[in-house]
């Protein structure tokens, strides 16, 4: 079976701009979260999607966004840029709730 | 709110000792947790996992323990390998999967 992976690996942007990134989950896996890892804030909760219905958000500003496809596959974006939303953002999937979940490598995403 | 935390932000071992990582957590209702392994450039990577039924889990060369009257969680890896160096993270489960990670330790394994 094919890992999570994400879209793209890298990816620079200036202030102010938007971002879009993309998670394709194990198949099968119907629950996608994802996640925001910076060194001062360490892993956090962003939002986890399930059938295409937002089930629980994170602490994180209306910038951040996310929907989930009917295929599973999820994306996240995140509006009006500032340069704190530099990070790594991962994703993970899960085949249900409470159920181990398999990480993606993440999107490094610079906003400089 | 919740919280997980971490004890000790970068602990040093020997090859072949055994390590121990330890981790507090804050809600007391949680009832699923999970060791990950974080490798430099890589996403996190699950490892073992334990619920709050028991108050230990074994697999290969890792042991889970779960103390639910402090609140606290350990992981230890025995005979300790270099390829064990990377950031471990405890993390508790709570509903719909949102996942609250402690602050990672860093496992640095002196050959």
């Amino acid at each position: 079976k094919a890992g999570v992976t994400q879209t793209p690996r890298y990816l620079i942007k200036t202030r102010g701009q938007q971002v879009t990134l993309s998670c394709s989950p194990i198949s099968g896996h119907r629950s996608v979260s994802w996640y925001q890892q910076t060194p001062g804030q360490g892993l956090q909760f962003l939002f986890e999607y399930f059938s295409e219905t937002q089930r629980n958000k994170g602490n994180f500003p209306g910038r951040f966004s996310g929907r989930q496809f009917s295929n599973s596959r999820s994306e996240m974006n995140v509006s009006t840029l500032e340069l704190g939303d530099s990070a790594l953002y991962l994703c993970a999937s899960s085949f249900k709730a409470d159920n181990e979940q398999f990480f993606g490598p993440g999107t490094r995403l610079t906003v400089l | 709110g919740e919280s997980v935390g971490l004890h000790l932000p970068t602990l040093s071992v020997q090859e072949g000792d055994n390590s121990i990582i330890n981790c507090a957590y804050s809600n007391s209702a949680s009832d699923y947790f999970i060791w990950y392994k974080q490798e430099s450039g890589k996403g996190p990577q699950f490892i073992i996992d334990i619920r709050s039924n028991m108050d230990k889990r074994q697999g290969q060369r890792v042991t889970v323990l779960l103390n639910k009257t402090v609140k606290h969680l350990s992981l230890q890896i025995a005979a300790t390998q270099p390829g064990d160096s990377a950031v471990y993270f405890c993390a508790e489960i709570g509903a719909y999967q949102k996942v609250t990670f402690g602050t990672g330790t860093k496992l640095q394994v002196i050959p």
